[in-house]
């Protein structure tokens, strides 16, 4: 029963363009949403993230989306640039779980030249 | 600042052997993780740490896992024996309890583990 679901495995997008990465979760007692990035041989780095009281939040290049009654959120990168090529994870924050965080799968972003 | 510190890098070893993953967090962070990450998924909780005291170990296999945290600093996780279906990234992560910061999580770079 995954509760947090990044449906997309990989993304090609050109450089200069905009990345929208997506994820969907299940639990409405999520409380907190987070954004990873992850480049091979190192562990996770904390992006971005958003409360579930509020529906936007940005930094610099990146904004986090959050749609409540759709349970979906996105991440938007513009302009993308090469080395945002790595893998990105969704990760949601329990209130009925110990506030223990609960992964997606990641999707695998390629930035073309 | 430095991060979190974790040791070996990578490990194999074969099946029924023991094996022990050392890790180090961010000076001053009261909260330690330890996760597993099997190959095209997330992390998943193995369990977390308040100081020394463990607090969530809900899903720790602890028939053969262990972990400890003796001085409410660095942390080792052990496999006892290990098994082929414990080949995984082993991930430590640390945050402090208070703070703007307290609902990240900052990740050590892992251990790479591969039981034959």
């Amino acid at each position: 029963d995954q509760q947090v679901k990044q449906n997309s495995p990989s993304l090609s997008v050109q450089e200069g363009r905009i990345s929208i990465l997506n994820c969907d979760y299940t639990n409405s007692m999520f409380d907190y949403f987070l954004w990873y990035k992850k480049y091979p041989a190192e562990g996770p780095t904390f992006l971005i993230s958003i409360s579930s009281i509020k529906d936007k939040n940005e930094d610099g290049r990146f904004t986090v989306f959050l749609n409540k009654s759709a349970k979906h959120l996105s991440l938007h990168i513009v302009p993308s640039q090469p080395g945002d090529s790595a893998v990105y994870f969704c990760a949601a924050r329990g209130l009925d779980s110990n506030y223990q965080l609960i992964w997606g799968a990641g999707t695998k972003l390629i930035i073309k030249p | 600042e430095a991060g979190v510190v974790q040791s070996p890098r990578y490990k194999i070893i074969e099946k029924k052997q023991p094996v022990a993953f050392w890790c180090n967090p961010i000076s001053g962070h009261n909260t330690l993780y330890w996760y597993r990450q099997n190959l095209g998924q997330g992390p998943e909780l193995l369990i977390r740490y308040e100081n020394e005291e463990a607090v969530d170990d809900s899903q720790l296999p602890k028939d053969r896992f262990s972990a400890e945290r003796l001085k409410g600093v660095d942390s080792t996780l052990k496999i006892q024996p290990a098994e082929l279906g414990d080949s995984a990234v082993y991930l430590c992560a640390s945050s402090p309890r208070t703070g703007v910061a307290k609902n990240i999580q900052y990740f050590g770079a892992g251990t790479r583990l591969s039981v034959l």
